[in-house]
């Protein structure tokens, strides 16, 4: 199974910094991967897909970008109701495999 | 609007077997995947596998061996069968489109918390 490996983990931020989240796959998955934002008792919900491409509906300060085996998803600006949980899916083989998740809070 | 909606028990004995479902109104099953993924309380997410609306299978080979599921194309519903239960299948199990070209999971249900105990 490809592994997905996220970073941070976790980090603080404050209201309109730039964030910035990487997701690094064991192996080349051309441009098959996605981003979810999951926030508490909530399911995921979907932003980023073909790694750079922004789902319907979702805010333009979200990006994507990468392709085989790098991926970063940037917030430009961090508005109060993006503190949440963010993982990176790649749709590229199954198992699909998500990554560990990165928890981004409030400075 | 697609909506998906998990039921089933929230509380099974360890070595008995956990039954989910999900119901999809809003749109139909056919010509998409449906998936299940499960999150351990406090932790990551876990691809469980896949139903077509055929009826073909791709399940994580970490479950494979316990996993089935199946759709009812009549009732717009498919399902989840997870036999041999511990209590590291504790989890909230999510129900999922998956859409092609390109993939993505784009509708989910809520989850529900089934307990191992």
């Amino acid at each position: 199974a490809i592994q997905m490996t996220q970073s941070p983990s976790s980090l603080s931020a404050s209201v309109g910094d730039r964030v910035t989240i990487t997701c690094r796959a064991s192996q080349g998955i051309r441009n098959d991967l996605g981003w979810y934002q999951q926030k508490p008792g909530k399911a995921p919900k979907l932003l980023i897909y073909a790694a750079s491409r922004l789902q319907s509906g979702v805010p333009s300060r979200f990006s994507g970008s990468g392709s085989g085996t790098d991926f970063t998803l940037t917030i430009s600006s961090l508005q109060p109701e993006d503190f949440a949980t963010y993982y990176c899916l790649q749709d590229y083989s199954y198992p699909l495999t998500f990554g560990g998740g990165t928890r981004v809070e409030i400075k | 609007q697609v909506q998906l909606q998990e039921s089933g028990p929230g509380l099974v004995k360890p070595s008995e077997t956990l039954s989910l479902t999900c119901s999809v109104s809003g749109g139909s099953i056919s010509n998409y995947y449906w998936c299940w993924i499960r999150q351990p309380p406090g932790k990551g997410l876990e691809w469980i596998g896949y139903v077509y609306y055929r009826g073909t299978t791709n399940y994580n080979p970490s479950l494979q061996s316990r996993v089935t599921m199946s759709v009812d194309t009549s009732k717009n519903q498919f399902s989840l069968m997870l036999s041999s239960v511990t209590a590291a299948d504790t989890a909230v199990y999510y129900c999922a489109r998956r859409r092609t070209g390109p993939e993505a999971f784009d509708y989910w249900g809520q989850g529900t918390l089934v307990t191992v105990s």
